[in-house]
C-alpha cells in the first residue's frame, strides 16, 4: 500500500530562520512526487514535480530535492507570506492518482 | 482557481439528505479527481474520471457517487448525507504537460 509520511506536524520560525520539511513515501514505481502549498480556505497550489532521485527544484525561498525514499522541502530565510501548510504527495506508475502526506503547518513569525 | 469552479462553496445540509456537489473546468482535461480533506486525515480520493462517462472509485467512495456526462462537468454525489461526511471538498484536474494538478477553491460542506 502506497504511504506517504510528512514531518514535522507543524513548524513554528522566525523570519530568516531556514528550516526543512520532511516527506517520506514508500510506493511502487514513483512516477512524480509532488509539492503543493495551501493557504486556510483555499485549494493546494502546485509547488514542484520531482521525478528521479538526486533532482533539484527552487522556487523562490523555496528548494526541493529528492532521493529514493524521502523528498525535503527547504525553506531559506523565510518571511511571514511563506505561512502556508505544505503538501507532498505521490504518483505511481500505473495510474494518475496522487497520494498525499497529512502535511506541515508552518507559520512564520515576523 | 482559473479554470476550475466549484459550487456551491458552503453548504449546510441535514442527515439523510442527497446533496450533489459540481465542478466545473475550462481547460479541455481529461482526468478530473475529487477529494475530502479533513484535519488528521489530509486529503483522500473519492472518485475519478478518465474520459466522460469513465470513472473509478479512490480509497474513500463508500456513499458517494459520481456522474461525468460532459468533459468539463464532474459531479459528486451524496445519496443520503451522514455527519461524517462533513468535510472540505476539493476537485482537481491534470492537464497533459505534468505541470501538476490543479485544485478547485472547496466546497465546505457540513452535515447536522
Amino acid at each position: 500500500e502506497d504511504q506517504v509520511t510528512q514531518s514535522p506536524e507543524a513548524l513554528r520560525l522566525q523570519e530568516g530562520e531556514s528550516s526543512s520539511l520532511n516527506c517520506s513515501y514508500t510506493v511502487s514505481g514513483l512516477r512524480g512526487l509532488f509539492w503543493y502549498r495551501q493557504d486556510p480556505g483555499k485549494g493546494p497550489e502546485f509547488l514542484f514535480t520531482l521525478y528521479s532521485a538526486g533532482e533539484e527544484k527552487e522556487k523562490e525561498r523555496l528548494k526541493a530535492t529528492l532521493t529514493k525514499k524521502e523528498s525535503f522541502l527547504h525553506i531559506t530565510a523565510p518571511k511571514p507570506e511563506d505561512s502556508a501548510t505544505y503538501l507532498c504527495a505521490v504518483r505511481k506508475a500505473a495510474g494518475n492518482k496522487l497520494t498525499f502526506g497529512g502535511g506541515t503547518r508552518v507559520l512564520v513569525k515576523p | 482557481d482559473a479554470g476550475i469552479t466549484q459550487s456551491p462553496r458552503h453548504k449546510v445540509t441535514e442527515t439523510g439528505t442527497p446533496v450533489t456537489l459540481r465542478c466545473h473546468q475550462t481547460e479541455n482535461h481529461r482526468y478530473m479527481y475529487w477529494y475530502r480533506q479533513d484535519p488528521g486525515h489530509g486529503l483522500r480520493l473519492i472518485h475519478y474520471s478518465y474520459g466522460v462517462k469513465d470513472t473509478d472509485k479512490g480509497e474513500v467512495s463508500d456513499g458517494y457517487s459520481v456522474s461525468r456526462s460532459k468533459t468539463e462537468d464532474f459531479l459528486l454525489t451524496l445519496e443520503s448525507a451522514t455527519s461524517s461526511q462533513t468535510s472540505v471538498y476539493f476537485c482537481a484536474t491534470v492537464g497533459r504537460d505534468d505541470s501538476g494538478y490543479t485544485f478547485g477553491s472547496g466546497t465546505r460542506l457540513t452535515v447536522v
